[in-house]
């Protein structure tokens, strides 16, 4: 089974819908990020979270909010969805006390703002 | 902002071949990290250098820091079918406590 889940996978939604992106992971890391990708942009950090308790913004959180509601979860929301939200969006997490602070991405999820 | 810019943006090789790809960025860091992607998939980590490590190797992978340049280099050796995929270096800022920033990414193509 994979470590961190994202679902959807897909979804398609209309210009002003609220959308729910959920993110599971089973490596008992305390550490949480979203990411959003676009087409020759790279990654950009949404949203982080060092524990259950400490949230914080990354470089573009307008228009997003998230909710932590365990160690293992950690959700991205879209209260009103507009088109230029349409991009892969990635949860990924990390553990800074292994010796390769690296972070361990899910599968993604696809979404479309029509 | 993109902290980590790559170079060159997209590279096409025959299998066999060597790959090496550049990065460029601009404040101090505590580690840089270069990621594989296969199409529309996870990243995935491929190797971390320490901004006190000179050169490390993996396997077919090679990377290299200059801090005084700030720049870094990953070499892929005998490249293979397999290989092809965009390629994301990844810096730690000093003081950034595991946020990364990544870069946009190289494509590469690897021949068979």
């Amino acid at each position: 089974d994979a470590d961190v889940t994202q679902t959807p996978r897909n979804r398609i939604t209309k210009t002003g819908k609220r959308i729910m992106l959920e993110c599971s992971q089973t490596k008992g890391h305390d550490r949480m990020y979203w990411y959003r990708q676009d087409p020759g942009l790279g990654l950009q950090l949404i949203y982080y979270s060092f524990d259950v308790k400490d949230i914080n913004k990354g470089e573009i959180s307008d228009g997003y909010s998230v909710s932590r509601q365990a160690q293992a979860k950690f959700s991205l929301s879209l209260e009103s969805a507009i088109p230029n939200q349409t991009a892969l969006y990635f949860c990924a997490t990390s553990d800074p006390r292994t010796v390769y602070n690296e972070q361990f991405f899910g599968p993604g999820t696809r979404l479309t703002v029509l | 902002s993109q902290q980590g810019e790559e170079d060159p943006q997209a590279l096409s090789i025959q299998e066999g071949e060597n790959a090496t790809m550049n990065c460029s960025y601009k404040t101090s860091i505590n580690n840089l990290q270069w990621y594989r992607q296969n199409s529309g998939r996870g990243l995935v980590h491929l190797i971390l250098i320490r901004s006190n490590e000179r050169e490390k190797h993996s396997g077919r992978l090679r990377v290299t820091l200059d801090t005084s340049k700030k720049s870094s280099s990953l070499l892929i050796t005998a490249s293979r079918a397999a290989d092809t995929a965009s390629y994301f270096c990844a810096t730690e800022p000093t003081g950034a406590n595991s946020k990364l920033t990544f870069g946009k990414g190289i494509t590469l193509s690897v021949r068979p």
